[in-house]
């Protein structure tokens, strides 16, 4: 079964730090990994994703994520945060022949501080 | 080019009541997703389209749920009689062309307080 985990409920960062969000899967094959945001009574807004190719994948608003296979995890990262980039995180995961079901994490709110 | 749109944004019914939630998908998008979001669940797959045909409805809840898509441009999820317990952030994605590398898209949501 697949299924993604994101450890932390908060990540707390104070503005221009570099912040981490953290991600790992656990899915039969190769995975399919996507980042996603959402800000306050909104939907969620697509940030990135990783199908094959270059481990280092770089998204929207100057995000980037790494997948690293060997310990099933795609953190997601920032060089230098900003407060705007506080919102809600979601990791998912999906498969080939899945037919573009997802598979979400349960998310982490990040809080960047002035 | 418009999103994914949803109404209504906001849904205040009293239990017992029927309540019908609505999407259109993006333009030429063929897969389509229906998800509940809560503080105690986080986001859960309710069901999917691929083409107009549900694929998976293993998520929604119980009978009192269903959903449909008569055509490519429009899909409804009727909760009938509402519960309390249904009260939630409803949101619906779609993609194209509903393969597991492409992009979802998510509307706005709808929020839905049942009294």
């Amino acid at each position: 079964a697949q299924s993604v985990a994101q450890p932390e409920d908060q990540v707390n960062v104070a503005e221009g730090n570099p912040l981490t969000v953290k991600c790992t899967y656990s899915v039969s094959g190769n995975p399919y990994l996507f980042w996603y945001v959402q800000y306050p009574n909104r939907g969620l807004q697509f940030l990135l994703k990783y199908i094959t190719g270059d481990n280092l994948v770089k998204g929207s608003y100057g995000f980037e994520a790494e997948f690293n296979k060997s310990q099933t995890s795609f953190h997601l990262k920032k060089p230098s945060a900003l407060v705007s980039d506080s919102a809600l995180y979601f990791c998912a995961v999906s498969r080939p022949g899945n037919t573009g079901k997802l598979i979400f994490g349960q998310g982490t709110t990040l809080q960047v501080k002035p | 080019d418009a999103g994914v749109i949803q109404s209504p944004r906001h849904e205040v019914t009293e239990m017992g009541q029927e309540v019908t939630l609505r999407c259109k998908p993006i333009s030429g998008h063929n897969s389509l997703f229906w998800y509940r979001q809560t503080m105690m669940r986080g986001l859960e797959l309710l069901i999917y389209f691929n083409n107009n045909v549900p694929i998976d409805d293993s998520g929604m809840p119980e009978d009192r749920f269903s959903a449909k898509m008569p055509n490519a441009s429009f899909s409804t999820l009727k909760i009938q009689p509402s519960e309390p317990r249904d009260s939630a952030v409803y949101f619906c994605a779609s993609s194209t062309p509903g393969t597991s590398t492409d992009t979802q898209y998510f509307g706005p949501g709808t929020r839905l307080t049942v009294l």
